[in-house]
């Protein structure tokens, strides 16, 4: 069975700092991976996914990701974090029954 | 389009009590997923089913656990006894194409057992 890890349970950041964090995966085959955002109090949105072609992946509010199949790995960078990037975020992966498999999340706080 | 509807937002119940939590798909999907959301174990997939039929139930953590899906505009998720361990964020989504091609979430619910 594939599982997903996050090893940063919580980040806390000023504004304007960079942002990396981390997300293995555990299978070897062919994946499809995802970032989920949860904003307090509401519910869970696509960040960004990847399927297959550039590992690069750019999604929504400055955020991307990119592949490292060698490492088993699809960390979510943002150059430059907001006050309103403070949430929790989700790394997943789809297994190959179809099923969407997430990790613990990282929730991230940004201070003005 | 309304999204994925969840009822109710919150509920809060005594250890023991039967709780039942609601769902509606956004029309035309096929496939609903009912996930529960907690510190210690992030997000968990509990059962999803296609077309109104189950098609896996593994992450269901004991009898005490049921859903079922009547029809393709309604699924409820329902806790016989409920224990205060279930307490959670229980969300539902649905999704038009299979697995998490694109999953909708709907907004949770706030279960907590006292």
């Amino acid at each position: 069975a594939q599982s997903v890890s996050q090893h940063n349970h919580h980040v806390i950041l000023s504004e304007a700092a960079s942002l990396e964090l981390g997300c293995n995966y555990s299978y070897g085959g062919t994946v499809n991976l995802f970032w989920y955002v949860q904003y307090p109090g509401q519910h869970l949105q696509l960040l960004l996914k990847y399927f297959s072609g550039d590992p690069l992946v750019k999604g929504i509010k400055g955020f991307e990701a990119e592949f490292i199949k060698s490492k088993f790995s699809f960390n979510l960078r943002k150059p430059s974090v907001q006050w309103s990037d403070t949430a929790e975020y989700f790394c997943a992966v789809l297994d190959n029954t179809d099923k969407l498999i997430f990790g613990t999340g990282t929730r991230l706080q940004v201070f003005p | 389009d309304a999204g994925v509807i969840q009822s109710p937002r919150h509920e809060v119940t005594e250890m023991g009590q039967e709780v039942t939590l609601r769902c509606k798909p956004i029309s035309g999907h096929d496939y609903l997923f009912w996930y529960r959301q907690t510190m210690m174990r992030g997000l968990e997939l509990l059962i999803y089913f296609n077309n109104n039929v189950p098609i896996d139930d593994s992450g269901m953590p004991e009898d005490r656990f049921s859903a079922k899906m009547p029809n393709a505009s309604f699924s409820t998720l329902k806790i016989q006894p409920s224990e205060p361990r279930d307490s959670a964020v229980y969300f539902c989504a649905s999704s038009k194409l299979a697995g998490g091609v694109k999953q909708y979430f709907g907004p949770g619910t706030r279960l907590t057992v006292t």
